[in-house]
């Protein structure tokens, strides 16, 4: 059974960088058939893709919040990370980690998500 | 990118059915048979209830199905049970650099 786990502070100050982590266990983040991506959702409402990520580090981040995002892959520790720069009120959100199985482009597997909070 | 329409709020009783409506354009819904629906209870990660338009992961009941219609999907869930209370998105691939979009979602109420 394939889990996700994300992790990483719940409070950051406006104008800094978000940063999370997730961790896959019960599969391989090297296998060819999924990209690894980012959603988030603002409390009482919809979900928002951030952007995604393949094995081979090829990336692609959803227009809206291109120039602020970063995405890399950790084969070794079977993680991929989330940058998000310049955060301010409006990046509060609870933040997902989801496998894309690459054939359908469907989100399979999910975190349980970890609440951002962007205060001073 | 705009997000794809639905009903705020769609209601019915045990044992009924109800349907849920996702409308797009031909950039998104209307071109591509990548249309995928997720239930999130409060509190809850979203979890895949229906992909490719038809396509039912294993393990989720037979009481949901999809299809689609022009550039509007629809997710039907029939024989509605307390336990399908919930919000309910869709989402499809969309030729543009958004790749991905969502839709408002639409909160399912048991009567």
């Amino acid at each position: 059974q394939v889990q996700l786990q994300e992790s990483g502070p719940g409070l950051v100050k406006p104008s800094q960088t978000l940063s999370l982590t997730c961790s896959v266990s019960g599969g391989s983040i090297s296998s060819g058939s999924y990209y690894w991506t980012w959603i988030r959702q603002p409390a009482g409402k919809g979900l928002e893709w951030i952007g995604r990520i393949y094995t081979s580090g090829s990336t692609n981040y959803n227009p809206s919040l291109k120039s602020r995002v970063t995405t890399s892959v950790d084969t070794s520790k079977n993680q991929f990370s989330l940058k998000l720069t310049s955060v301010t009120a409006a990046d509060t959100a609870m933040y997902y980690c989801a496998r894309l199985v690459a054939a359908g482009l469907y989100f399979d597997y999910w975190g349980l998500g970890t609440l951002v909070t962007v205060s001073s | 990118q705009s997000a794809l329409t639905q009903p705020a709020s769609v209601s019915g009783s045990p044992g009924q059915s109800i349907t849920i409506s996702c409308t797009g354009t031909s950039s998104d819904v209307g071109g591509y048979d990548y249309v995928s629906w997720y239930q999130q209870h409060p509190g809850k990660a979203p979890k895949v209830m229906i992909y490719e338009v038809t396509d039912r992961p294993s393990g989720v009941s037979n009481r949901f199905s999809g299809s689609k219609s022009g550039n509007t999907a629809s997710l039907t869930i029939s024989g509605l049970q307390a336990e399908d209370e919930a919000d309910y998105y869709c989402s499809s691939y969309i030729s543009n650099n958004t790749l991905y979009v969502f839709g408002t979602g639409t909160k399912v109420t048991v009567l």
